[in-house]
C-alpha cells in the first residue's frame, strides 16, 4: 500500500537553474496538494490540483513557480530561475475527495537547496 | 490575523507531565479539524481527528469548542517519544476546500 511518494528527496540546484519536484499520491486519491517549509517555520499551502485541474493557486509566489496534474502520471512542482531564498521542503500530500472532512497524507518531502 | 494560531511554545516538560496544546481559527465556515505530528526534518502525519463531541485516543484527547472558534490537544503521562511540533489544521470552504495548517508548537519532554 503506496503511500505519497515523491521525488527526488534532496535535490541541489545553483541559482538560476530550473527544479522539478514530483509527487505520485496514494492509490486511489485525486486531489494533491502542494506546502513548502522554510527552516524553522511552519507548513504554507502553496497549491491544490485535480487531474488536468488547478482548484486553487492562492499560495503560489506569482512568479517562477508552476504546478501541474496532469492525466497521466505525477504531479509536478516547477521552480524555475531558482534563487537561494526557494530551498526549503517542499511537501506533496494527496486526499481522495475535496478535504471538507477527509484527512490528507503527505509525502516524505522534497529538499531542496540552492547554491 | 493569522487563519489558524497556535502557542508558540517550546513547551519543556518531564517525563509523566500532562501538557496541553491550544489553536485558534479565524474562519466560522470551518468545517473539520485535526492535530498533526511533525518530527525533525520528516513529513506532517496525522495524529487525530478532532469532534465536536471531543475525542480520545490512548493519553491523547482532542477537543472542539465551535462557540470560541477553539481546538485543544492533552498528552497525559508525556513520553520521551512525544517530544516532537505539534500542528493544528483546519478545513475550511472558500470556493473550493482548503486545508490550513498552524506555525505548530513544538514540545520537549526530558527525562
Amino acid at each position: 500500500n503506496a503511500g505519497v511518494m515523491q521525488n527526488p528527496r534532496h535535490l541541489v540546484r545553483r541559482r538560476g537553474q530550473e527544479a522539478r519536484l514530483r509527487c505520485s499520491p496514494m492509490k486511489g486519491h485525486s486531489h494533491v496538494y502542494w506546502y513548502r517549509q522554510l527552516p524553522e517555520e511552519g507548513l504554507k499551502f502553496m497549491v491544490y490540483l485535480q487531474k488536468e485541474n488547478i482548484i486553487d493557486e492562492s499560495g503560489m509566489p506569482k512568479e517562477r513557480f508552476s504546478a501541474e496534474f496532469p492525466k497521466e502520471g505525477p504531479s509536478i512542482l516547477r521552480i524555475q530561475q531558482v534563487v537561494r531564498g526557494d530551498s526549503a521542503a517542499y511537501f506533496c500530500a494527496s486526499s481522495n475527495t475535496e478535504t471538507g472532512g477527509n484527512t490528507i497524507y503527505f509525502g516524505e518531502g522534497s529538499w531542496l537547496t540552492v547554491v | 490575523r493569522k487563519e489558524v494560531e497556535q502557542d508558540p511554545g517550546p513547551f519543556n516538560v518531564p517525563e509523566g507531565a500532562t501538557v496541553a496544546f491550544n489553536c485558534t481559527y479565524s474562519n466560522s465556515a470551518s468545517q473539520s479539524f485535526f492535530w498533526y505530528r511533525q518530527d525533525c526534518r520528516k513529513e506532517p502525519k496525522l495524529l487525530m481527528s478532532v469532534y465536536s463531541s471531543g475525542n480520545e485516543d490512548g493519553r491523547f484527547t482532542a477537543q472542539l469548542n465551535r462557540a470560541s472558534q477553539y481546538i485543544s490537544l492533552l498528552i497525559r503521562d508525556s513520553k520521551l517519544s512525544d517530544s516532537a511540533t505539534y500542528l493544528c489544521v483546519v478545513n475550511f470552504l472558500t470556493g473550493g476546500f482548503k486545508t490550513i495548517f498552524g506555525a505548530g508548537t513544538r514540545l520537549f519532554v526530558k527525562a
